[in-house]
């Protein structure tokens, strides 16, 4: 099945340590995307990336990093200098051209600083 | 700077009583109005994408709706499985970000 994978589900992070949530997509799509989700807040963009070797500072990007190796992956890994990693993370993905933009995504990971 | 703004933030319905979904933005040169729906502990599931005033799209009991400063999510005999936050997002011209609204938590009771 075509879609987005994101794992682990559950992640648990003790205290200066960094974390790294996979993202994979076989949607063929050029631009991803990493959003963390608040309760109460809107989505807010951490980082995205619109072809592979090049990405953006989102709105959140601070004790964050990403890389964008190949088309399908865009792991993003969560640094010691986040100071409230707890949160939930969505990957996301869209072709981002003529065809269209919509914006899919994967289901999400927990994580947790214990 | 463009905005998207969700109402009601939370609406129960019961089960068979249709109502309405609010979404207004303001966006420089709208590239697309998506709207999704979102199960506890789940990532957005798609249900719509409108790109210009006027057009809708249906899906089961769901109606989507686009004009140049809102756009509407008419649920019409909802079921208690409709229960779920459903959120709406723009992309402006120009940008490769979406914004996204805060929700509407949506609960139908049986």
């Amino acid at each position: 099945d075509g879609g987005i994978t994101q794992s682990p589900k559950y992640l648990f992070r003790k205290e200066g340590q960094n974390v790294t949530l996979s993202c994979e997509q076989n949607l063929n799509h050029d631009a991803m995307y990493w959003y963390r989700q608040d309760p109460g807040q809107g989505l807010r963009l951490i980082y995205y990336s619109q072809i592979v070797n090049d990405f953006q500072k989102g709105d959140i990007a601070e004790g964050y990093s990403v890389s964008r190796e190949k088309k399908e992956s865009f792991p993003l890994t969560v640094t010691s200098a986040q100071k409230n990693p707890t949160a939930f993370y969505l990957c996301a993905s869209s072709p981002d051209s003529t065809d269209g933009n919509t914006i899919y995504f994967g289901e999400g990971s927990w994580l947790t600083v214990v | 700077e463009d905005q998207v703004t969700q109402s009601p933030e939370a609406l129960r319905l019961q089960e068979g009583e249709s109502s309405s979904l609010n979404c207004s933005y303001t966006v420089s040169g709208l590239r697309g109005l998506f709207w999704y729906r979102q199960d506890p502990g789940k990532g957005p599931e798609f249900l719509f994408t409108l790109y210009s005033a006027g057009e809708e799209k249906e899906k089961e009991r769901l109606k989507a709706t686009l004009t140049k400063k809102e756009s509407f999510l008419h649920i019409t005999a909802p079921k208690p499985e409709d229960s779920a936050t459903y959120l709406c997002a723009v992309r402006s011209g120009g940008t490769y970000k979406y914004i996204f609204g805060t929700g509407t938590r949506l609960k139908v009771l049986a």
